[in-house]
């Protein structure tokens, strides 16, 4: 099966901007969506297919993908995007679903 | 608004079964599949497996493969995951989250929206 591989933890100053990188191969197939989780809350959907941003996302959030890799751009950071944040995509190989480890970030 | 809410917590022994609840509304529950993810207390996120908008069709994470089950209730809009043979390292956090695809640009994405608010199950002795 894929997998995806992230960074374990990224820092950023206050109003800068961060990306966060999600590799593998299935990226290079399938779009990745990408999923905010602060510490004892649910996660929710920032990004998903080309460069969508759901309702209610602000639009420093934005999305891309080159080869093998999507990225999550915060431009402009904020104290309150401080999060964990996790990229899913579809598995190359069958009808599965994975998660990439997920990246802690840090607003300093 | 579309919405997902699930069981309350459960506790059980090892070798144990559980049997969790998601219940949608706000939207039409046979158009759409429904997966399921668990979280691990401090560890990421682990993706579970689906079922489909009938409920007739089910594919699940080759490690849960014989322990676990899905099944859809079309006639309250809820969703069921059963796991047994629970095991100290079963003890998570349990969500199920809606499928929704597009194809753009001759590529497809999916992604998970919304989430339930999860379920805590802890497995103990």
């Amino acid at each position: 099966s894929s997998e995806l591989t992230q960074d374990p933890a990224v820092s950023v100053a206050l109003g800068q901007t961060v990306r966060i990188t999600c590799q593998g191969d299935s990226l290079r197939s399938y779009y990745a969506s990408w999923y905010q989780q602060k510490p004892g809350q649910a996660p929710i959907l920032v990004m998903y297919a080309k460069n969508s941003r759901p309702s209610g996302i602000p639009d420093r959030f934005s999305g891309s993908r080159s080869g093998n890799t999507a990225s999550l751009t915060i431009t402009g950071a904020q104290a309150e995007d401080e999060a964990d944040y996790y990229c899913n995509s579809r598995d190359n190989s069958a009808n599965h679903w994975v998660f990439g480890g997920g990246t802690k970030l840090t607003v300093l | 608004q579309v919405q997902l809410v699930q069981s309350g917590a459960e506790v059980k022994k090892p070798g144990a079964s559980v049997k969790l609840s998601c219940k949608a509304s706000g939207y039409t529950f046979t158009s759409y599949y429904m997966h399921w993810v668990r979280q691990a207390p401090g560890q990421g996120l682990e993706w579970m497996g689906l079922i489909s908008p009938s409920g007739d069709s089910t594919v699940y994470a080759q490690t849960l493969q014989g322990r676990v089950t899905m099944t859809r209730d079309t006639s309250t809009s809820t969703d069921y995951m059963e796991m047994s043979s629970l095991r100290s390292d079963d003890t998570a956090v349990y969500y199920c989250a809606r499928d929704n695809s597009v194809s753009a640009d001759g590529t497809m994405g999916w992604w998970f929206d919304p989430w339930g608010q999860g379920t805590l199950v802890t497995v103990a002795s």
